[in-house]
């Protein structure tokens, strides 16, 4: 089974607070989880990634943990800004970057909305 | 300078029509991608080609037909346009024995009337 879970659909934050962000995956081969942040009209752009062999990562305010006995992994953004209202996606491959060709299995996106 | 670059980024047009969207990319990569977002915003894999070689199809109808002339090039016409074909189509790339990321374009918007 490929799907990625992704909840919640839209969330609404004030500038400060924190906003989380959780995905449920299948698929016990993949093995690279990256978060891919889309602002409207734009592309979306690869925000922070994790391998399963840590169990958080962070980078600035953004934080990935990753849980691979239950198969979730949620991302934490912490202080948000308004400048963070964004479309953010999780998404799965296995292998990725390495010789098998992967692909990316998105979640169905979150629509996060920082209010000033 | 755009790494990831796709024209059109509007796309009009009427049932049954036959449309293409171009895309290029000039990061050295050698694996290119196409990704359907639709109305919902979900994204989900069509093609990729990796050195001008077909790598996924991932059951995407015959009247989608992908073309790689080489690997910083990657073309995707549509014949017999339907009404259910309008979304947004993004390109990508990525390097292979790299990190995995993907670089996308800013998509191309197909509307079909």
């Amino acid at each position: 089974q490929q799907q990625v879970k992704q909840s919640p659909q839209s969330l609404i934050v004030q500038k400060g607070g924190i906003s989380i962000i959780n995905c449920a995956y299948e698929n016990t081969a993949f093995d690279y989880f990256p978060w891919y942040q889309q602002f409207p009209g734009k592309g979306p752009a690869l925000l922070i990634a994790i391998r399963p062999d840590v169990s958080e990562k962070k980078e600035g305010r953004f934080t990935i943990s990753f849980n691979k006995s239950a198969k979730q992994f949620s991302l934490h953004i912490m202080d948000s800004q308004p400048g963070d209202s964004a479309t953010y996606f999780c998404a799965a491959d296995k292998n990725a970057g390495g010789t098998s060709y992967g692909k990316l299995t998105f979640g169905q996106g979150t629509i996060l909305t920082v209010h000033p | 300078d755009t790494a990831v670059s796709q024209t059109p980024k509007y796309l009009v047009t009427q049932m049954g029509n036959d449309k293409s969207i171009k895309c290029e990319q000039n990061l050295g990569h050698d694996t290119m991608y196409w990704y359907k977002q639709d109305s919902k915003k979900f994204l989900k894999i069509m093609f990729s080609y990796n050195n001008k070689e077909l790598i996924i199809n991932e059951t995407v109808p015959n009247r989608f037909s992908p073309k790689s002339p080489d690997k910083a090039h990657l073309n995707l016409h549509i014949n017999s346009l339907e009404l259910g074909d309008s979304a947004v189509y993004f390109c990508a790339s990525s390097l292979q024995g790299g990190t995995g990321e993907l670089f996308f374009g800013e998509g191309s918007r197909l509307t079909v009337l």
